[in-house]
């Protein structure tokens, strides 16, 4: 059965503090790892990963993958008071050899940041 | 546009209540999603329809039927649900291309409560 392990699962930090948030997992015929960050409702999709040591940034955020130590990170660099939320690391396998797969989420890190 | 709808965004139901979540994507994409999200939890995979076929069932009870009429539109029918159904019922969207890797999109999702 597919695996994901999220931590910490909650993090306190001031603003202007960097984070790391971290997910490892255990998936079979792994296809990508997605990073979603979840206010109050939906999902917000954050990136995918697909390849081992290849930076994804978007603005404060970017995270890269290991495949070969199954595992990747998520910094956040200065981070801001709306960077307060549910961070959710998912894994994709093949399903049939179709490439849709199941997401197998993590139980998510809760990020609080503090003015 | 580039976003999943959903309807309702609440609703209360009776245990002998029938209901419909509906979910629309104009996206194009191929790969619809039902997901049951509990507090403090990650989003749990329940259903994945594949150009209009359902193709994944996570042995989701029968009072959950889902249907999809057609590339754009995703329904889940509820009939005689528990007080434990309440949840936060998401929809997703994904491209659906053989070897590509593919992002699933969110709805805002429906908070369901049974009572």
């Amino acid at each position: 059965e597919d695996k994901v392990v999220q931590s910490p699962l909650s993090l306190v930090v001031h603003e202007g503090d960097t984070v790391t948030l971290n997910c490892s997992y255990e998936v079979t015929n792994f296809r990508s790892l997605l990073w979603y960050k979840q206010e109050k409702k939906a999902p917000t999709f954050l990136f995918m990963l697909t390849s081992s040591g290849i930076e994804k940034k978007s603005g404060r955020l970017s995270s890269i993958l290991d495949k070969k130590e199954l595992f990747s990170i998520l910094n956040i660099t200065a981070t801001q008071t709306g960077d307060s939320a549910i961070y959710l690391c998912a894994v994709t396998g093949s399903a049939g050899g179709t490439s849709y797969g199941k997401l197998t989420f993590g139980q998510g890190t809760i990020l609080t940041v503090h003015p | 546009d580039t976003e999943v709808t959903q309807t309702p965004k609440h609703l209360v139901m009776g245990m002998t209540n029938k209901k419909s979540l509906k979910c629309e994507q104009h996206m194009g994409h191929r790969a619809m999603y039902w997901y049951k999200q509990k507090a403090k939890k990650p989003p749990e995979l329940m259903f994945v329809y594949s150009y209009e076929k359902l193709s994944i069932n996570e042995s989701v009870p029968s009072r959950f039927s889902p249907e999809c009429p057609n590339s754009s539109l995703l329904n889940l029918h509820l009939h005689a649900l528990q007080p434990e159904d309440s949840a936060l019922y998401l929809c997703a969207s994904s491209q659906e291309r053989q070897g590509s890797y593919n992002e699933q999109f969110f709805g805002p999702g429906t908070r369901l409560t049974v009572l």
